[in-house]
């Protein structure tokens, strides 16, 4: 594997179930960030690991829990979602959090029903 | 706030034609404005970036034109080809910390 992947690359859940989303960094970064992207509007960044740190909780509801075990993994748990919280979650990394070049991965698509 | 915006939402371009994508900004601490292209099931990739110094950088057929006393800038994509057709989006940080998106402009480019 190269790059950075993410899976599920699909995912349908209730708004009781919990899931969890994965993703891998094969660059050998230290910075991580979750990302939500929705239809017609920007990227909105959701959270920012720095060697395994949090370094930014951008108002995200309770609901999206991440975790960081490493700076080559990167983990959001799911529960009691709502419907609007249907997106493409993109997990992205750069050699530093104060990298410029983000490498961002294919995405998980996530409905909630 | 958002800070990134992005025009137009959508263009349709004929193949050899220019596109034209523009993105303004308020921010003047930013100092770093990549465009990323998004194809149907990927994630954004970097297309190309500039730095405020410079008013303008070109990379093969696609060009950005930056304006900092008006801050905005723009990209240019020559000869347009139907492989073009993806999303777009201009960002813009300050010191490569947490990038500020537009809000994606769609590029159907027709044979």
């Amino acid at each position: 594997e190269t790059g950075v992947t993410q899976t599920p690359r699909h995912l349908v859940m209730g708004m009781t179930n919990k899931k969890s989303l994965k993703c891998e960094q094969h660059l050998g970064h230290n910075a991580m960030y979750w990302y939500k992207q929705s239809a017609k509007k920007p990227l909105e960044l959701m959270f920012v690991y720095n060697f395994k740190e949090q370094t930014e909780n951008n108002s995200v509801p309770s609901r999206f829990s991440p975790e960081c075990p490493n700076s080559s993994h990167l983990f959001l748990h799911l529960h009691t979602l709502q419907p609007e919280d249907s997106a493409l979650y993109l997990c992205a990394s750069t050699p530093g959090v104060w990298g410029y070049e983000q490498y961002f991965g294919p995405g998980t698509r996530l409905t909630v029903t | 706030q958002q800070q990134v915006k992005q025009s137009p939402q959508s263009l349709i371009v004929q193949k050899g034609g220019i596109s034209i994508i523009n993105c303004a900004y308020e921010n003047t601490a930013f100092d770093y404005f990549p465009w990323y292209q998004q194809f149907p099931g990927k994630g954004p990739a970097l297309l190309i970036a500039i730095r405020p110094d410079v008013s303008e950088k070109k990379e093969g057929r696609f060009t950005i034109s930056f304006n900092k006393s008006a801050k905005q800038f723009s990209l240019h994509i020559m000869d347009s080809q139907p492989g073009d057709s993806a999303t777009y989006f201009c960002a813009a940080t300050a010191a490569g910390y947490a990038l500020n998106f537009g809000k994606g402009t769609s590029l159907l480019v027709t044979p």
